[in-house]
């Protein structure tokens, strides 16, 4: 079945302590996103990814790290999370960026 | 620099009734526009695209979508809402060839079906 698995899908944590959320697709695409929900704010890009190695900042990138070092797998990485960082965070990916996103299920984060 | 409006966090509509969900967008460069549906506690699912071939879009279940670039908008319609249409939506645009892979989400709009 084609999909964009995201783990985990819930994670409690405290400020400061490093995390990764990963992010893999067996669709063999190009594109790759993360994106933060929140309510009433709509999703927000975080960091996009068009091919291995090549990444770019979306509209919110302070405070996260990614890498894409292999072409299915775009982790999300937070180095010193903090509470403004509690959200829920959708990972996607896409062939072209005219052919719109798949999405993952979406991992609920929470820094206390 | 790309934004998206969607007019109205919340429409209510009866069940069979019309459903028109408002989006204007804002792009320097021809834009991909999108519709996606989330339903709770689900990701968000691809309704439908525009990419600059016809302006009259259809997409999954019943929705359609019309690109009027007089207007710099992107309504999402469908002539007879039903009970499981009830959710968030959401519009989305990406600028054709500059910064591909990066879009901008608006608010969204959570619909609500009353029977």
């Amino acid at each position: 079945e084609a999909q964009v698995t995201q783990n985990p899908r819930y994670l409690i944590t405290v400020t400061g302590k490093k995390l990764t959320v990963t992010c893999s697709q067996n669709m063999n695409h190009e594109y790759m996103s993360w994106y933060r929900q929140d309510p009433g704010l709509g999703l927000r890009q975080i960091y996009y990814s068009m091919n291995v190695e090549v990444t770019d900042k979306g509209d919110v990138p302070e405070g996260y790290k990614v890498s894409r070092k292999e072409k299915r797998n775009f982790p999300l990485i937070l180095e010193s999370p903090s509470p403004n960082q509690t959200s829920l965070y959708f990972c996607a990916s896409s062939h072209r960026d005219r052919d719109g996103y798949t999405f993952g299920s979406g991992t609920r984060l929470t820094v206390v | 620099a790309q934004s998206v409006t969607q007019l109205g966090s919340h429409v209510s509509v009866s069940e069979g009734a019309l459903v028109l969900l408002r989006c204007n967008y804002s792009s320097s460069v021809p834009p991909y526009l999108f519709w996606y549906v989330q339903y709770p506690n689900q990701g968000l699912q691809l309704l439908l695209k525009y990419t600059s071939a016809a302006t009259l879009v259809k997409g999954i279940n019943g929705f359609e979508a019309e690109f009027k670039k007089s207007e710099t908008s992107f309504h999402l319609t469908k002539p007879s809402a039903h009970m499981s249409d009830a959710a968030e939506y959401f519009c989305a645009v990406s600028d054709q060839d500059t910064n591909a892979g990066k879009s901008t989400f608006g608010d969204g709009t959570t619909l609500t079906v009353k029977p």
